[in-house]
């Protein structure tokens, strides 16, 4: 089945500043990838996906690449602010069902 | 205002008790699924149904079961067999499994052993 690991675990970064979050997985068969933002005590939220056939998308100050070669993918926030704190998880599309990875919390400092 | 619906939000169960978890979506999806979340380890997948009277076990189905008598339902009971049950519980559906389209969570069900 599809393996999906996420780095890193914890990323602090100044008000402003960029995060990048990279996840890697392990089925060549996936093909479709989501974000997912979920603050603290609430639900996942998709945030942005990308399917197979795409190397980069892009929605405001968020971004997200693909190396299908590689198998890999990033999510960029750029000017982050305090409100993008919160746990990111990335998924790996599997024959039945998506495959997270185990979440990256981010805290951005004022 | 369609979505998916979790209840309760919060349930204590005692030792050797079975507890059942609710969830309802009126989106029209085939797919619904139940994830566990414990702290570092992200979402792990407990069961998934891709239609009705039709499920399957997910990576760590020990000690859970669950049934999908109608589309909109899909009810989790935690069992007594279930020795860490303490965790949070989200549910989720899709439009299809195996396709392009993410997922709509419940906002989920803390359960706690008291």
């Amino acid at each position: 089945g599809e393996n999906v690991e996420q780095h890193p675990s914890t990323l602090s970064v100044q008000e402003g500043d960029s995060a990048v979050i990279k996840c890697t997985y392990s089925d060549s068969a996936s093909n479709y990838f989501p974000w997912y933002k979920q603050e603290l005590g609430k639900r996942p939220q998709l945030i942005i996906d990308i399917r197979s056939n795409v190397g980069e998308k892009k929605d405001q100050r968020i971004a997200v690449t693909l190396n299908k070669t590689a198998k890999h993918f990033s999510l960029h926030i750029t000017e982050t602010q305090p409100e993008d704190s919160a746990v990111y998880f990335c998924a790996a599309s599997g024959s039945y069902q998506l495959t997270f990875g185990k979440g990256t919390k981010l805290s951005v400092i004022p | 205002d369609g979505g998916i619906t979790q209840s309760p939000k919060y349930l204590f169960r005692k030792e050797g008790q079975n507890v059942t978890l609710s969830c309802e979506q009126n989106l029209n999806h085939d797919a619904m699924y139940w994830y566990r979340q414990d702290p570092g380890q992200g979402l792990r997948l407990i069961y998934y149904s891709q239609i009705v009277n039709d499920f399957q076990k997910g990576d760590i189905a020990e000690g859970y079961s669950v049934s999908r008598e109608k589309k909109e339902s899909f009810p989790l009971t935690v069992t007594s067999a279930q020795k860490n049950p303490t965790a949070f519980y989200l549910c989720a559906s899709s439009i299809a499994t195996g396709t392009e389209y993410g997922y709509t969570f419940g906002s989920g069900t803390r359960l706690t052993v008291v």
